[in-house]
């Protein structure tokens, strides 16, 4: 595609619910990103895919929270139990290259809403 | 945890002046990248410097880089409507996570028509 696709744009959950936040990166792209940012911040990071390989989950804030990237191209962000803290925008990026060498492009994010 | 401050943390101007927004970080970087967002939507990557360059040019944009002092600026000349949005400055520390980029705060820019 022609650039980083996000779905859904918007999910509301009621504490509890577990959701499911898909990224389509760009075709091609090696490396994949997830942040979280919440509203009024900038992005925090939560994890690092280099193809299918989860190579960094340091920003991942607790268990409930679960990614994986298993073809090397779409990746899911499962965040089980919902709680009001999840409350955010998740963003997805992704790169041509390994690692941060270069720019990222980001996708227009997830807002997810937990009641 | 975030590194980078912006500061102002918001910015209203009008259209044709020029805006300068400033970053400071806390430790030693490879890089530092500067994003803008409009509202409800992704980041858009501007520019990139890295630790051993001290100034970059990019169409009406210069930033600068002083690692002795560890910060950063944004420079956006004669500006427009269309530039009214959010700046992050990014940076990719060194010794750390290679995959991490820490970002601030970020800087909300209003620019006036």
């Amino acid at each position: 595609g022609a650039g980083v696709s996000q779905s859904p744009r918007y999910k509301v959950a009621k504490r509890g619910q577990d959701v499911a936040l898909r990224c389509d990166p760009i075709s091609g792209h090696v490396s994949l990103f997830w942040y979280q940012q919440a509203l009024g911040q900038g992005p925090e990071f939560l994890t690092y895919f280099q193809n299918e390989a989860q190579l960094d989950k340091s920003g991942l804030p607790s268990d409930r929270f679960f990614a994986e990237r298993p073809e090397g191209s779409v990746s899911t962000l499962k965040i089980q139990r919902t709680q009001q803290e999840d409350s955010a925008v998740y963003l997805c990026a992704s790169s041509p290259h390994r690692g941060l060498t270069g720019e990222l492009f980001f996708g227009e994010g997830s807002r997810l809403t937990v009641l | 945890s975030q590194q980078g401050e912006e500061d102002p943390q918001a910015l209203s101007i009008q259209e044709g002046e020029n805006a300068t927004m400033n970053c400071s970080y806390k430790t030693s970087i490879n890089n530092l990248q500067w994003y803008r967002q409009n509202s409800g939507r992704g980041l858009v990557h501007l520019i990139l410097i890295r630790s051993n360059e001290r100034e970059k040019h990019s169409g009406r944009l210069r930033v600068t880089l002083d690692t002795s002092k560890k910060s950063s600026s944004l420079l956006i000349t004669a500006s427009r409507a269309a530039d009214t949005a959010s700046y992050f400055c990014a940076t990719e520390n060194s010794g750390g996570s290679n995959y991490k980029l820490t970002f601030g705060k970020g800087t909300l820019l209003t620019v006036n028509p």
